[in-house]
């Protein structure tokens, strides 16, 4: 159960789009479509975003978006806005009843 | 409204054993995943095992075997992490996450405050 691999930054500025990507193997991301990504911001306990590759929960912004390809997902943040600065972790189901993270990306609104 | 609520803080020498505790109001207790999930300062989030209460069940990440046991009373709505064997490294606020309805069963919908670990002699 390797975690799953996330660049460490990405930056944008005020209402530019930023997508996040999400690696992992056929044994997690590309064999379920089961992805999740949480929003963390300082301090604080975190927020799912997204959740089944691209379903958002009630009351998340239609800013955010997810998707994923083979073994890659990705979370796309359009809008930029100040607030959306805060760490970003994706989770795949990985089969036997296990998750595993992402390493993690820190989001840098310009 | 789900809402988790988190045992406090604790300190614990090293080689000894933690008890977390993690207590679900609002929603039904015994039909959804719960997770337990860890933070070490400064780094990521780490998935440790859940348990879906119904089944009793617990299933573990393999770099926590042997060491981690979850487990769940379905009377208080309470789910219960145990780490044993603490060495420094398990300094960490821990969370639990219950699964959200309609969701994949390892979906953390709702998430406890967090209880911070801090393994020191």
């Amino acid at each position: 159960q390797s975690a799953l691999t996330q660049p460490a930054s990405v930056s944008g500025s005020p209402g530019q789009s930023i997508t996040i990507s999400c690696t992992g193997t056929s044994s997690d991301v590309g064999g379920y479509n089961y992805v999740s990504w949480y929003q963390q911001h300082p301090g604080k306990a975190p927020k799912l975003m997204i959740y089944d590759v691209s379903k958002r929960p009630s009351g998340v912004s239609n800013r955010f978006s997810g998707s994923k390809s083979g073994n890659t997902a990705s979370l796309t943040i359009s809008g930029l806005q100040a607030e959306d600065e805060a760490d970003y972790y994706c989770c795949s189901y990985a089969g036997s009843s296990t998750l595993v993270f992402g390493g993690g990306t820190k989001l840098t609104v310009l | 409204q789900v809402q988790l609520v988190q045992s406090g803080a604790e300190v614990k020498k090293p080689g000894s054993s933690v008890k977390v505790s993690c207590k679900a109001s609002g929603g039904t207790f015994s039909s959804y995943a719960i997770s337990w999930v860890r933070q070490a300062p400064g780094q990521g989030l780490e998935w440790m095992g859940g348990i879906i209460p119904i089944f009793g069940t617990a299933n573990y990440a393999q770099k926590f075997q042997g060491r981690v046991t979850i487990t769940a009373d379905e009377s208080t709505s309470t789910a219960y992490m145990e780490l044993s064997s603490l060495r420094s490294e398990d300094t960490a606020v821990y969370y639990c996450a219950r699964a959200l309805a309609g969701a994949a069963a390892g979906t953390c919908g709702y998430w406890g405050q967090g209880t911070l670990v801090t393994v020191s002699s």
